[in-house]
């Protein structure tokens, strides 16, 4: 079974919207992180925000922010204010257990195009 | 502070050859994680090492290997290439691979296998 699943291929927003791209995950641990990748056509994968299970507020980063909703596990990212260079495919990504001697685990990921 | 490096940035290789990619993680991580990024399977993770050992292993065939070193340098061998490994191989690092450390990229080696 996916533990990550993302559901929206590709997505398109106008510059200066907000946009928020979703994301759910399946665990039966209680303890869990999750992230959100941004990659660039360039390649590399920037990490944008972070989400601990246990943590009962929000994550927010700038223009970045996590809309976690636990019981239905989900989290979603927001992105307020687009701008054209934040064009890209975007990862969700979860680790389970509270070691860290668990692999990372990526959705397929969600193509955002911002648009002038 | 430095990024996480990755050499080369680019390979080609024909079928049956072997490749060496390297890893070079942030100044004082210890963490090192090594990811296969294809169109059709998305991003897979390879293996984790911490400290020389090698902590987790996805889910790949033995021609797959790694190795950390004492400066936590890593580096990823594949050997008799397939054409299937033609992918995009990235490299993470983190100071010590809890949860809640984010794992920082390296630009990635592609690797294309005629």
């Amino acid at each position: 079974a996916q533990k990550i699943t993302q559901t929206q291929p590709g997505m398109f927003v106008q510059e200066k919207e907000a946009v928020t791209l979703d994301c759910t995950y399946d665990t039966s641990d209680q303890s869990y992180g999750l992230f959100w990748y941004k990659q660039p056509s360039s390649g590399e994968m920037i990490f944008l925000i972070y989400q601990g299970s246990y943590d009962e507020q929000n994550a927010t980063e700038g223009r970045y922010s996590l809309n976690f909703q636990k019981a239905r596990k989900s989290a979603n990212l927001v992105i307020s204010a687009s701008q054209l260079g934040d064009s890209a495919m975007y990862f969700c990504a979860m680790r389970e257990g509270p070691l860290g001697n668990t692999p990372l685990v990526f959705g397929k990921g969600t193509r955002l195009s911002v648009i002038a | 502070k430095a990024g996480v490096t990755q050499t080369p940035r680019y390979l080609i290789k024909t079928r049956g050859q072997q490749v060496t990619l390297s890893c070079s993680p942030i100044s004082g991580h210890r963490s090192v994680s090594w990811y296969q990024q294809t169109p059709g399977q998305g991003l897979q993770f390879l293996f984790e090492y911490f400290s020389e050992t090698q902590r987790n292993k996805g889910n790949f065939p033995g021609r797959f290997s790694g190795r950390q070193f004492s400066n936590s340098r890593s580096e990823m061998n594949v050997s008799t290439l397939e054409l299937g490994d033609s992918a995009l191989y990235l490299c993470a690092s983190s100071p010590t691979g809890q949860i809640n450390q984010p794992q920082h990229f390296g630009d990635g080696t592609r690797l294309s296998i005629l």
